[in-house]
């Protein structure tokens, strides 16, 4: 398995439910952050967590780090339609460069009305 | 105040043809990044130019591929005589440099198709 991978793959959910997403990765880090792409647009940057932080929120949004299992979660409450997308996590290896980020393959999320 | 600039969003070509695809930065920004996403697959990263240099082109596939950022006008990524497995979406980023750069800016991409 490649650096930066989220599960599940797929996650479809009912609008006001939370979606928690994970991404696992091999390699220490610097940082972790996760990413939105809205279908045929470009990614969107969503939050930034780094290697000495545990956990962090903005808005509904609240990303965790266990930097002991390489392994991060993103929780998205009280969804709705909108969030609709796929989000990637994406890894800065450490003694890595800033823009050389490892991105995962995704994971699709449907939020039903 | 408008985003990372890409096009064309869809670009159609031939094996055997070039392709160019073009990236203005945000406003400010003067280091861009380019990435390429297969289907099915993550971002994985190109190259990082700043203005008329290469910074980093590690990512890059050694043959048939360039890269440039002029003094002046967008950031130009070249394939020439493309085959089929350069399809796929081509995102460029830019951030303003320094500490400022953990986070990166994408374009909306082009997507690539090689008949």
């Amino acid at each position: 398995s490649q650096q930066g991978e989220e599960d599940p793959q797929a996650l479809s959910i009912q609008e006001g439910e939370n979606a928690t997403m994970n991404c696992s990765y091999k390699t220490s880090i610097n940082n972790l952050q996760w990413y939105r792409q809205n279908s045929g647009r470009g990614l969107v940057h969503l939050i930034l967590i780094r290697s000495n932080e545990r956990e962090k929120h903005s808005g509904r949004l609240r990303v965790t780090l266990d930097t002991s299992k390489k392994s991060s979660s993103l929780l998205i409450t009280a969804s709705r339609a909108a969030d609709t997308a796929s989000y990637f996590c994406a890894t800065e290896r450490s003694g890595g460069s800033n823009y050389k980020l490892t991105f995962g393959k995704g994971t699709l999320l449907t939020v039903n009305p | 105040n408008a985003g990372v600039m890409q096009n064309p969003r869809h670009l159609v070509r031939r094996r055997g043809q070039e392709a160019r695809l073009r990236c203005s930065p945000m406003k400010g920004h003067s280091h861009v990044y380019w990435y390429r996403q297969l289907p099915e697959e993550g971002l994985k990263f190109m190259v990082y130019l700043q203005k008329e240099n290469i910074i980093d082109e590690s990512g890059m596939p050694k043959e048939r591929f360039s890269a440039e950022f002029p003094k002046e006008g967008p950031s130009i990524l070249r394939i020439q005589q493309v085959v089929r497995g350069d399809s796929a979406a081509y995102f460029c980023a830019s951030s303003p440099g320094g500490p400022e750069s953990e986070k990166l800016f994408f374009g909306s991409g082009t997507q690539l198709s090689v008949l």
